[in-house]
């Protein structure tokens, strides 16, 4: 069983208010990624990390924004939430240095913005 | 955009019969994943594909890695009800990459 865990699960919240989503990994993962998924739809890459001090966007653009500091941690901010923002955020992490390569998921956060 | 197609998008199935899901792209990819998906929950890793041609199983589930490298399949032997869920398969395209690019998904429904 993968050791990836985020908070909260489920957020409501009012637009205008900055949110902090927080993932964290206790597997010693270097690479980690945010994706960002509809309900019953597919997922997105939003952001992903192959290390501490390194962020990168991903392939579809997010007003969020996120930081590594710690190897086993990875947070996702938005500053200021819209009804836009609604969605489930999942984050994963990968192996560093090897061949096997699976990426693990957490069990998601689900946002909705009001 | 979307490089990797899943089909079928959706299927019922009775209780015990196989299924058979794919997924397809227009480039070559180094890596499969294939997920499975619940509501309001993660994916779960099913099976993970290195090489070209490889056969792997997991239980009731087989994967195969497609010999031209731009395709994978799954199958499920004598389904059950809590085989419901999405199915995704993921790829990455190429050695010092470590994107995955998720499928459309497969919708699974099984009637007892």
């Amino acid at each position: 069983e993968a050791d990836i865990y985020q908070t909260p699960r489920y957020l409501v919240i009012g637009t205008g208010k900055k949110i902090t989503l927080e993932c964290s990994q206790t597997m010693g993962h270097d690479k980690m990624y945010w994706y960002q998924q509809d309900p019953g739809m597919e997922l997105h890459l939003i952001h992903y990390s192959y290390g501490v001090n390194s962020t990168e966007k991903g392939d579809l653009s997010s007003e969020s924004t996120v930081s590594r500091i710690r190897t086993e941690h990875f947070p996702l901010t938005l500053e200021s939430a819209r009804p836009s923002h609604t969605s489930q955020y999942l984050c994963a992490s990968t192996a560093f240095g090897s061949e096997r390569t699976e990426a693990f998921f957490g069990q998601g956060t689900r946002l909705t913005v009001v | 955009g979307q490089q990797l197609n899943q089909s079928p998008q959706s299927m019922f199935i009775q209780e015990g019969e196989d299924v058979s899901m794919n997924c397809t792209s227009s480039s070559i990819f180094n890596t499969w994943l294939w997920y499975k998906q619940d509501p309001g929950e993660g994916p779960v890793l099913l099976i993970a594909l290195y090489k070209a041609g490889e056969l792997t199983s997991n239980g009731r589930l087989t994967a195969q890695f497609g010999i031209t490298r731009k395709d994978s399949f799954l199958n499920i032997s004598a389904s059950i009800p809590s085989d419901v869920g999405i199915y995704f398969c993921a790829g990455r395209r190429f050695s010092g990459t470590y994107k995955y690019i998720f499928g459309t998904g497969t919708r699974l429904k099984v009637l007892a």
